[in-house]
């Protein structure tokens, strides 16, 4: 039952257009959401994370979106470049039976930028 | 600057072999976790510790052991390994716990059970 849930498996984007990455979450008592990028043989990296209380947050090029409502967010990649090209994960926190939070992973998009 | 150090990177075991993923880190964090991720799939994570001598399980725990001696080492442990534990596995790291600080993973250990 995966609580956060990307159904996109995979995007091809044209470089220099936009890329918009989508998560959903089930469990309405998350708080907060984080994007973690990854390489081929490389572990993940965080990239952007996003609270609650907001429904945006910018860094640069990358700008994450929250419709708490919807229970949706999103990731904007302007403009996109064959650099982007990775697997991107969402995550949220999850109270642990041992109470501490823990993350808990979507299963990732294959974000590819076309030169 | 080396953050967080896993080896072997790659390993093929045989079922039934035992086998130790080590991992350390450098930046003097409490918390540590122990991922595997499957293809197609999510990090799930196995084992987390909160700090040395601290650890609870994660949502897949089965088929694997941890313990955390010392802040900076938390390895990971197969005992009678199986096809189902091939996967790669990704140690990570934070300051604080894992939600709202940014977790530090290492390159990941890709693991083939024969």
């Amino acid at each position: 039952d995966q609580q956060v849930k990307q159904n996109s498996p995979s995007l091809s984007v044209q470089e220099g257009r936009i890329s918009i990455l989508n998560c959903d979450y089930t469990n309405s008592m998350f708080d907060y959401f984080l994007w973690y990028k990854k390489y081929p043989a490389e572990g993940p990296t965080f990239l952007i994370s996003i609270s609650s209380i907001k429904d945006k947050n910018e860094d640069g090029r990358f700008t994450v979106f929250l419709n708490k409502s919807a229970k949706h967010l999103s990731l904007h990649i302007v403009p996109s470049q064959p650099g982007d090209s990775a697997v991107y994960f969402c995550a949220s926190p999850l109270i642990s039976s041992g109470s501490a939070r823990q993350l808990t992973f979507g299963s990732g998009t294959q974000l590819t930028v076309l030169p | 600057n080396a953050g967080v150090t896993q080896t072997p990177k790659f390993r093929i075991l045989k079922i039934g072999q035992s086998m130790t993923l080590q991992c350390t880190q450098d930046m003097n964090h409490n918390y540590m976790y122990w991922y595997r991720q499957d293809p197609g799939m999510g990090l799930k994570l196995i084992y987390y510790s909160v700090g040395a001598g601290i650890t609870d399980k994660g949502e897949v725990p089965n088929g694997y052991n941890v313990s955390r001696s010392t802040t900076e080492d938390f390895p990971l442990r197969l005992e009678l390994a199986a096809p189902s534990q091939t996967s790669v596995y990704f140690c990570a790291s934070s300051l604080g716990q894992g939600g709202h600080t940014e977790a530090f993973f290492g390159q990941g250990t890709r693991l083939t059970v024969v």
